[in-house]
């Protein structure tokens, strides 16, 4: 059971919007910054948003992200085939068991 | 170009423990970056291990510190992980990657910028 919780699987036909949740808590998403994490089949994940919503060199801003309280979202527009991909959310937990979490990640499938 | 290549058996036996090794090259691993460790189990979601800086500061993940321990060599640039007593769940893709952490008056910054292309350890008789 992951300390941030994801929906398994989202779809959405090219071209289209989807959003993907990560829900946490006050240790957690509530007080530290959130990242997003895209992994293609067998690849290594690779990073796509740090710090809540900024983007690395390179990544399109097709890929967008925000937090809330203690939930983050993932945005991606303009679905491509190429981004049918496992997606992540990670952030530092700051309770007495501290150290980094990760979401147990979400299935995308771009119809 | 900033690189790194985990390296290690790929089959440990149960009860023993399982090494490997990150090789960094195009770059120092005195920089201003923390080195992490990264599992996943086959079909699985991502799990972090622990992190080490250059001067030998480490964080585990409480629910494994009793068996991990990560070590840097700087004279060879590369860092090192060792798991005890494993069983056949920590049969994972093993990731090394440069984590960056920070803290602000907001939060901890946490994330990784760069990774290995990861090694299968399967723990089997």
């Amino acid at each position: 059971q992951s300390v941030l919780t994801q929906p398994p699987s989202v779809s959405a036909a090219p071209g289209q919007k989807v959003t993907i949740s990560c829900s946490g808590s006050s240790s957690n998403i509530g007080n530290n910054y959130v990242s997003w994490y895209q992994q293609l089949p067998g690849t290594a994940p690779k990073l796509l948003i740090y710090e809540n919503n900024k983007r690395p060199s390179g990544i399109p801003d097709r890929f967008s992200g925000s937090k809330s309280g203690t939930s983050a979202t993932l945005g991606i527009t303009g679905l491509q085939t190429g981004d049918e991909a496992d997606y992540y959310c990670g952030t530092w937990d700051s309770s007495l068991s501290a150290g980094g979490v990760f979401g147990g990640g979400t299935k995308l499938t771009v119809l | 170009q900033v690189q790194l290549q985990e390296s290690g058996p790929g089959l440990v036996k149960p009860s023993g423990t399982l090494s490997l090794t990150c090789a960094v090259s195009g770059g120092s691993i005195s920089s201003s970056n923390w080195w992490s460790w990264v599992r996943q189990p086959p079909g699985k979601g991502l799990e972090w291990i622990g992190e080490i800086y250059h001067s030998g500061s480490t964080n585990y993940n409480p629910s494994l510190k009793s068996r991990v321990t990560i070590s840097v060599d700087k004279s060879k640039n590369q860092f090192s992980l060792k798991l005890s007593s494993v069983t056949a769940a920590d049969t994972a893709v093993y990731y090394c990657a440069r984590d960056h952490i920070y803290y602000d008056s907001s939060g901890y910054f946490w994330y990784f910028d760069l990774w290995g292309r990861g090694t299968l350890v399967t723990v089997s008789s």
